[in-house]
């Protein structure tokens, strides 16, 4: 399977900043997701990233908070915008390719917002 | 909506005991369901699989099996190693986007295994 990358691994930032989370694959995955997993609990979906198109945000989550960029069929990016102490987390990215319906997942980035 | 149940955690074992992860499902339609691993400062990685009932997922010595009478998919293994300590997560994927296409994952909460010496 395709190997998957993101950066930066971990962060610290201040209140009221934004940060910019990388994905990148190291083959054409048709569709990416975000995911946030807040300390001790469970991995939520943030929203699903297709290439060529507006990503598709689940509840709770919007575009003005959490813009997606799917520039190409092998990256992606996630901005955390106007960070509070709720947005510490990890978040992750995974991909699957067309026709499955299972995903493989990156590393995770995990922020701490001051 | 769909979701997913876990036996909460922390589950502790010794070496070589059995391991029995229970995980139950709400879903509509036939999900299929997936076990994923999250070793500690790692990413989440798929350890095993069922895409219908009684579908029998396995690899490295665990093994889930897609129960839809009770709608269940308990991991288990025989025998635990050290190397084995993780959380577990249970997933299931929803089809409302067509067979063939890619589904969002609903994960439970995650059980935390420590295996000791």
């Amino acid at each position: 399977s395709a190997v998957i990358s993101q950066k930066p691994s971990r962060d610290i930032c201040q209140r009221g900043t934004s940060l910019t989370i990388q994905c990148q694959v190291d083959s054409q995955v048709t569709m990416m997701f975000w995911y946030r997993q807040q300390p001790g609990q469970s991995l939520t979906l943030i929203a699903t990233a297709n290439q060529g198109s507006e990503a598709t945000y689940e509840s709770g989550f919007v575009i003005d908070k959490f813009p997606i960029s799917r520039p190409n069929l092998t990256f992606s990016t996630l901005t955390v915008s106007n960070m509070s102490p709720e947005d510490s987390s990890i978040y992750l990215c995974s991909w699957t390719g067309q026709g499955a319906n299972e995903q493989f997942f990156g590393p995770g980035t995990r922020l701490t917002v001051l | 909506g769909d979701s997913v149940t876990q036996m909460e955690g922390p589950v502790t074992l010794s070496e070589e005991a059995f391991l029995t992860i229970n995980c139950t499902y709400t879903a509509t339609g036939y999900p299929s369901l997936f076990w994923y691993v999250q070793y500690p400062g790692e990413g989440l990685q798929l350890l095993l699989k069922a895409t219908k009932a009684d579908d029998k997922g396995s690899n490295k010595g665990f093994e889930a099996t897609y129960r839809k009478e009770t709608t269940s998919f308990h991991l288990e293994k025989g025998s635990v190693q050290v190397s084995d300590s993780a959380v577990y997560f249970c997933a299931l994927s929803d089809q409302k986007y067509g067979v063939g296409t890619a589904s969002k994952l609903t994960f439970g909460t995650g059980t935390r295994l420590q295996v000791t010496l």
